[in-house]
């Protein structure tokens, strides 16, 4: 059974660039979170998909931006990138929206943005 | 606005040693708790999901425990070993949607 599945692993870009991140969710699982983690910090909620439909967000601008495909896999866009970009990002997924149930994690996608 | 502590934020032991790793949260009406591990570059690997439910949760080594009335968890590992070397998250599940991570601790298990 393949676990949440990330990519690219890793990427670099230049400020200005635009960059798309792709997750696919665990087997079974419909709803995907997306989070940032800066070097020596814990994980930010960047937003969550459901039903293809962006449900909630935490504090980020609207340079981020989501989509959820039919059969459940995401993608994070990144507009006008900044220095302060540069991070891992996390995908997330859960087995049902509203279940507060075990949320399992992607191995990431590290952005460096020069 | 929903904070979660970790402390200690670093913590380097002998193998054999029994820990305690601290998270506080001031989220008083939490779901739920969860503690990741988080190897250096990687993702992060569910350990124990505390529902609110229950007080604590146990798997092999690792015990989990949740002290809602005082804003409390603690992961308690048994007998470390150089392998349980890792960065331990704790995340308060706030509301069904999202996780409030703390910043973690670092623990390294020397031989």
């Amino acid at each position: 059974d393949a676990g949440v599945t990330q990519s690219p692993t890793h990427l670099i870009k230049t400020r200005g660039q635009q960059v798309t991140l792709r997750c696919s969710p665990k087997s079974g699982h419909d709803t995907v979170s997306w989070y940032q983690q800066a070097l020596g910090q814990g994980p930010q909620f960047i937003f969550q998909y459901y039903e293809e439909e962006e449900r909630q967000r935490g504090n980020f601008p609207d340079r981020f931006s989501g989509h959820q495909y039919p059969n459940y896999s995401s993608e994070l866009n990144v507009n006008a990138l900044l220095l302060g970009d540069s991070a891992l990002y996390l995908c997330a997924s859960s087995p049902k929206r509203g279940s507060a149930g075990e949320l399992f994690f992607g191995e990431g996608s590290r952005l460096t943005v020069l | 606005k929903q904070e979660v502590t970790q402390i200690p934020a670093a913590l380097s032991v002998p193998e054999g040693e029994n820990l305690v790793l601290n998270c506080s949260f001031t989220d008083s009406a939490i779901y739920n708790l969860q503690w990741f591990r988080q190897d250096p570059g990687k993702g992060l690997t569910s350990l124990l999901l505390i529902q609110s439910s229950q007080r604590e949760q146990t798997s092999g080594r690792l015990n989990a425990s949740l002290d809602k009335s005082s804003g409390r968890s603690t992961l308690y590992i048994a007998a470390s070993q150089p392998g349980d070397s890792a960065t331990y998250l704790c995340a308060d599940h706030h509301n069904t949607d999202k996780l409030i991570f703390g910043t973690g601790t670092r623990l390294q298990v020397f031989p």
